[in-house]
């Protein structure tokens, strides 16, 4: 099993402009989760999926974020226009127990 | 909802010594208190984990305790390596919820 997989692993893009993150869980894992990492504010949990439904999304910082599971397969961040203070580590975790399985993480830089 | 508190922020001790890093949490509802290591530039990875009816819980060098009362529980590591050197979160969750809230980290770092 390859685990969890997340594109691409850097991103650099200027202010305003629209990011995509996206998110490979492990088959058949039925949940899927989003954290943001950052070294004020640690591990944030911003959205989490069951079976592809959002579950609890209080963690989104606000309207630019918006997350989708379109299918088990695949998940996606979006963050619309991007912010200088959006910059962080993106983190995407699947598990069908209580274990977290992460992925490598999406370096964003919003210049 | 849950929250996390994990202290110290930073911990530095000799290699051969121990190191304690404690976690305290709001939720009297939560029941699973795991712990993840993350390596500088990889990826949070689970390495010990407690549930509420249990007290403790030992694998090889590693320990994590609980008190349900005083809601916090610490992960303990003895005889440190340098490769023990990461940063340390711990989590809560409730039953059922699926919704893992960590604490801030500890960085530990040990001394050759």
């Amino acid at each position: 099993d390859a685990g969890v997989i997340q594109s691409p692993r850097h991103e650099v893009t200027e202010m305003g402009q629209e990011v995509t993150l996206r998110c490979k869980p492990i088959s058949g894992h039925d949940y899927l989760f989003w954290y943001r990492q950052t070294m004020m504010r640690g591990l944030e949990l911003l959205i989490y999926f069951n079976n592809n439904v959002p579950i609890d999304d209080s963690g989104m910082p606000e309207d630019r974020f918006s997350a989708k599971m379109p299918n088990a397969s695949f998940s996606t961040l979006k963050i619309q226009p991007s912010e200088p203070r959006d910059s962080a580590v993106y983190f995407c975790a699947s598990s069908k127990g209580r274990q977290l399985f992460f992925g490598s993480g999406t370096q964003l830089s919003v210049l | 909802g849950e929250n996390v508190e994990q202290h110290p922020s930073t911990l530095s001790v000799q290699e051969g010594d121990s190191a304690v890093i404690k976690c305290t949490y709001s939720d009297s509802a939560s029941n699973y208190f795991p712990w993840y290591k993350q390596e500088l530039g990889k990826r949070p990875q689970l390495i010990i984990d407690i549930r509420s009816n249990v007290g403790e819980k030992k694998d090889q060098r590693i320990a994590v305790t609980l008190n349900k009362t005083a809601k916090h529980f610490s992960l303990h590591i003895t005889e440190t390596q340098p490769e023990d050197s990461a940063v340390y979160f711990c989590a809560a969750e409730m039953y059922n919820n699926n919704d893992m809230r960590f604490g801030a980290g500890t960085r530990l770092t040990v001394k050759p």
